[in-house]
């Protein structure tokens, strides 16, 4: 069966610290997906990146950057520079192969960025 | 504008009285879900449609019924809500394999 751990359950961060999320997951699947997704206070699900697991190259967009390393089964996002519009709570989650059948969220990390 | 549409946005009712919340999605896709949202446990997933009649239930389907008679629309049916399913409800859609899902605005239910 397929996990998402989200062990930070909230995070308090001043405003322009760097912050990173953890996730962590598990799969007995070979090939899954790996998503995070953001939900700010007004509440609507925001998608915001889409890794393969044959895909193991860091990415940075502007100041949102993840981190993903099967050896660790982590797929993990830092905000560098936090601004207070990135208060919300981020989920992670995992796809498996086929993986319309099952989509696994983690229970999602509260961010608060203090001005 | 491409768009998933949730009503209602918040709904109030008492324990079994039947009600649906319906789901519309104007992007052609297959794939559409449910999920409910309750605090510490995140999202998880009540039932998934792979496409028009087909439907599969997902971690937590008891209590609730869906249809999918037409591609755009997964209605979500609790024949007999209880305050157990006081919750935030999502609908979603995804138009290929592992794409990442569109989300609606959600439904705040309470059930007295």
């Amino acid at each position: 069966a397929q996990k998402v751990t989200q062990a930070q359950t909230e995070i308090s961060v001043v405003e322009k610290e760097d912050v990173t999320l953890d996730c962590v997951y598990e799969t007995r699947d070979t090939t899954y997906y790996l998503f995070w997704y953001k939900q700010p206070p007004s509440g609507e699900l925001v998608f915001l990146i889409r890794r393969n697991s044959f895909d193991e190259q860091n990415e940075i967009s502007g100041r949102y950057s993840w981190n993903f390393q099967k050896s660790t089964s982590s797929f993990n996002f830092t905000i560098t520079a936090s601004q207070v519009v990135d208060s919300a709570v981020y989920f992670c989650a995992l796809s498996e192969t086929g993986g319309y059948q099952k989509v696994t969220f983690g229970i999602g990390t509260k961010l608060q960025v203090i001005p | 504008e491409a768009q998933v549409t949730q009503n209602p946005r918040y709904l109030i009712t008492v324990t079994g009285k039947k009600l649906t919340v319906t789901c519309s999605q104007n992007m052609n896709h297959e794939y559409m879900s449910w999920y409910r949202q309750d605090p510490g446990l995140g999202l998880r997933q009540i039932y998934y449609s792979m496409n028009v009649e087909v439907t599969d239930k997902g971690d937590v389907p008891e209590g609730y019924k869906v249809s999918r008679k037409e591609k755009r629309n997964f209605p979500l049916i609790l024949e007999s809500p209880s305050p157990n399913q006081t919750s935030l409800y999502f609908c979603a859609s995804s138009g290929q394999n592992n794409s990442p899902l569109h989300f609606g605005n959600g439904t705040r239910l309470t059930v007295t």
